[in-house]
């Protein structure tokens, strides 16, 4: 079991661009959440997906957009990137159906620098 | 809505000694209960969770927490730290559809030798 796999590890972007972080759920996980992680801080919730819907937001700007594919995998797209964009991005994931199991699962990560 | 605070951004032990990290939320309903820890430049691996069943619950690497409602509090513990231990440690409340899961701001155990 591969577990919860994000791409890419590492990105260096410029401030007004736009970027598309990936994730691969664990095997038999249909939900998947995603995290904003500043330096020195707590994990911050963006949306979570779930039957390729976005199922829950929190307080993050439309700028930040997602999409979820029917084999679960997930990505987030950020536009018009920001020096404060700049964190490490987690996603989570777990399983709704056929049995609802609330804990998550993350990946390593992705550490994205807005310069 | 959901909130967790976590009292003390850094917690420092000896090696061998009592740890004990400080968790209270808020819910308006029976929530899920997480502590998750996290190394340097990785993600969050869980270390137990309460669902509504026992209130005592024991996790890996030897934890366990105690949910009291009437405190609203989820304090974690261990009773020998060892330096292994040394890391972020997490907090999360969820609510009981598993849409959307808050996390504290995380207190950094420092164990010493």
């Amino acid at each position: 079991d591969a577990g919860v796999t994000q791409s890419p590890t590492h990105l260096i972007k410029t401030r007004g661009q736009q970027v598309t972080l990936r994730c691969s759920p664990k095997s038999g996980h249909d939900t998947v959440s995603w995290y904003q992680q500043a330096l020195g801080q707590g994990p911050q919730f963006i949306f979570q997906y779930y039957e390729e819907e976005e199922r829950q937001r929190g307080n993050f700007p439309d700028r930040f957009s997602g999409h979820q594919f029917p084999n679960y995998s997930s990505e987030l797209n950020v536009n018009a990137l920001l020096l404060g964009d700049s964190a490490l991005y987690l996603c989570a994931s777990s399983q709704k159906a056929p049995k609802f199991i609330p804990e998550a699962f993350f990946g390593q990560g992705t550490r994205l620098t807005v310069v | 809505a959901q909130s967790v605070t976590q009292l003390g951004s850094h917690v420092s032990v000896s090696e061998g000694a009592l740890v004990l990290l400080r968790c209270n939320y808020s819910s308006s309903v029976p929530p899920y209960l997480f502590w998750y820890v996290q190394y340097p430049n990785q993600g969050l691996q869980l270390l137990l969770k309460y669902t509504s069943a026992a209130t005592l619950v024991k996790g890996i690497n030897g934890f366990e927490a105690e949910f009291k409602k009437s405190e609203t509090s989820f304090h974690l513990t261990k009773p020998s730290a060892h330096m292994s231990d040394a890391a972020e440690y997490f907090c999360a409340v969820s609510d009981t559809g598993g849409f959307k899961t808050i996390f504290g701001a995380g207190t950094r155990l420092f164990v010493k030798a």
